[in-house]
């Protein structure tokens, strides 16, 4: 069964500090692995998108992480801040179809 | 602002009334997405069309849900005789489809409540 899990499901981290999300996947065959940051009441918007080749993708403070042998994937964000809180997202696409798998998500909270 | 809109933002309804929501997706997107979030859940795929053709429609989507795209631009999603289970957030998105790794850009959202 194709399967997006998160850790930990919830998180609070004081600002300036860092965090790492953990995405594991059993979505197969793969196309690609997707992080988005959904605030509360709003859509999704997208952090990162990695293939199978890439390893690591960075957006700002933002660095994903993936292993594709063991459909593991991080998201690590660093020198956190107030505006960081939010749900994130792991998704993974398949490569036949056209099918989206989301992960419930990690909420994360950063504190003053 | 994604560039992606939906209305209404929120619909408050009672049971067994037939409800319908908007999406506006990028103008040049060619594919559009519908999902359903409820709270403490990521989004769960509903259906997708590439243009005006819907070419998937998830196990999710029962008989009283509808959705068109009829001229390849907006889309409509109907919810028929709703049920309180039906209470959730329906998303939108848009991607310029060809590559994998296409963007997708999901709207606000449209909060449903069926009381």
């Amino acid at each position: 069964k194709n399967q997006v899990e998160q850790s930990p499901q919830s998180l609070i981290i004081l600002e300036g500090k860092n965090c790492t999300l953990q995405c594991n996947y059993t979505v197969s065959p793969f196309s690609n692995l997707r992080w988005y940051k959904q605030d509360t009441g709003r859509g999704p918007v997208s952090l990162t998108i990695m293939t199978f080749s890439e390893n690591t993708k960075s957006n700002g403070r933002y660095t994903a992480t993936l292993d594709a042998d063991t459909k593991q994937s991080s998201l690590h964000i660093t020198a956190s801040q107030l505006s960081d809180s939010a749900s994130y997202i792991c998704v993974v696409r398949t490569n036949t179809g056209n099918q989206f798998y989301f992960g419930t998500g990690t909420s994360l909270t950063v504190i003053p | 602002d994604t560039g992606v809109s939906q209305d209404p933002r929120h619909k408050i309804t009672k049971r067994g009334q037939n409800v319908t929501f908007r999406c506006d997706p990028i103008s040049e997107h060619n594919r559009l997405y519908w999902y359903r979030q409820t709270l403490g859940q990521g989004p769960e795929f509903l259906t997708y069309f590439q243009n005006e053709a819907q070419l998937e429609k998830s196990r999710l989507l029962s008989d009283r849900f509808s959705a068109e795209r009829p001229k390849g631009s907006f889309s409509t999603l109907e919810i028929q005789r709703t049920e309180q289970g039906d209470s959730a957030m329906y998303l939108c998105a848009s991607s310029l489809g060809g590559q994998d790794n296409y963007e997708q850009y999901f709207g606000p959202g449209t909060r449903l409540t069926v009381t």
